[in-house]
């Protein structure tokens, strides 16, 4: 069937530090994939998403790229900080059926001063 | 950022009552969805609509009901509140079609 993993948190990093958070993925159609952040007390907002092999989604310095070949869409960024402070989720859903997301657990990123 | 709204944000109610949670959209989006999100369990999908009157189950669907009369808006009702439901819940909505969902800011139901 079709998951979503994402490592496990919390990470804690300092400021102007570099960030990854994994996601590997599980399909049996063509998916896309997508980040999505969680401030406190808020939704789920949309941070970035790629819809096709090799493709990167990009936004606020955040960046993921669509490996088909080791089925992964791990977030990136450059130089994080406190304002970055958030869970986040990784998920797809597959051309087939896009009614159906799959979302992994959160990963909570604490950025320290 | 897509107009989704979301009644009452914060409601506490007693096991065994009826509770109602209303997600009311400016977008026009025809697909609307419910999520409860639980420590370690991510997003799980109660129901979804896909136009007015034409709704199907999720993963988690058993205790809950929905109802879209309208385009705008989709309800969840919990037929008989559990302590088991206590949680967090949003709604999101999509363009048919479109993969991304966009999310309300979400509902924090405590049953006692």
């Amino acid at each position: 069937g079709d998951s979503v993993t994402q490592m496990e948190g919390p990470v804690t990093l300092s400021e102007e530090a570099f960030l990854t958070i994994n996601c590997t993925y599980t399909a049996t159609g063509y998916p896309s994939l997508f980040w999505y952040v969680q401030y406190p007390g808020e939704g789920l907002q949309l941070l970035l998403k790629a819809t096709k092999a090799d493709d990167k989604g990009s936004n606020k310095g955040f960046e993921a790229t669509y490996r088909k070949e080791t089925t992964s869409f791990h977030l990136e960024k450059g130089s994080v900080q406190v304002s970055d402070s958030a869970v986040y989720f990784c998920a797809l859903v597959v051309a087939e059926n896009f009614n159906k997301f799959y979302f992994g657990s959160g990963t909570k990123l604490n950025v320290k001063p | 950022d897509a107009g989704i709204t979301q009644s009452p944000r914060h409601k506490v109610t007693e096991t065994g009552t009826p509770v109602t949670l209303r997600c009311h959209q400016t977008e026009n989006h025809r697909y609307m969805y419910w999520y409860r999100q639980d420590p370690g369990h991510g997003l799980r999908l109660i129901h979804y609509s896909y136009g007015v009157k034409d709704t199907d189950k999720g993963e988690v669907s058993d205790g809950y009901s929905v109802s879209r009369s309208k385009t705008e808006d989709f309800l969840l009702t919990l037929e008989s509140a559990t302590s088991s439901q206590t949680s967090v819940y949003f709604c999101a909505i999509s363009e048919g079609g479109q993969p991304a969902q966009y999310f309300g800011p979400g509902t924090r139901l405590t049953v006692t």
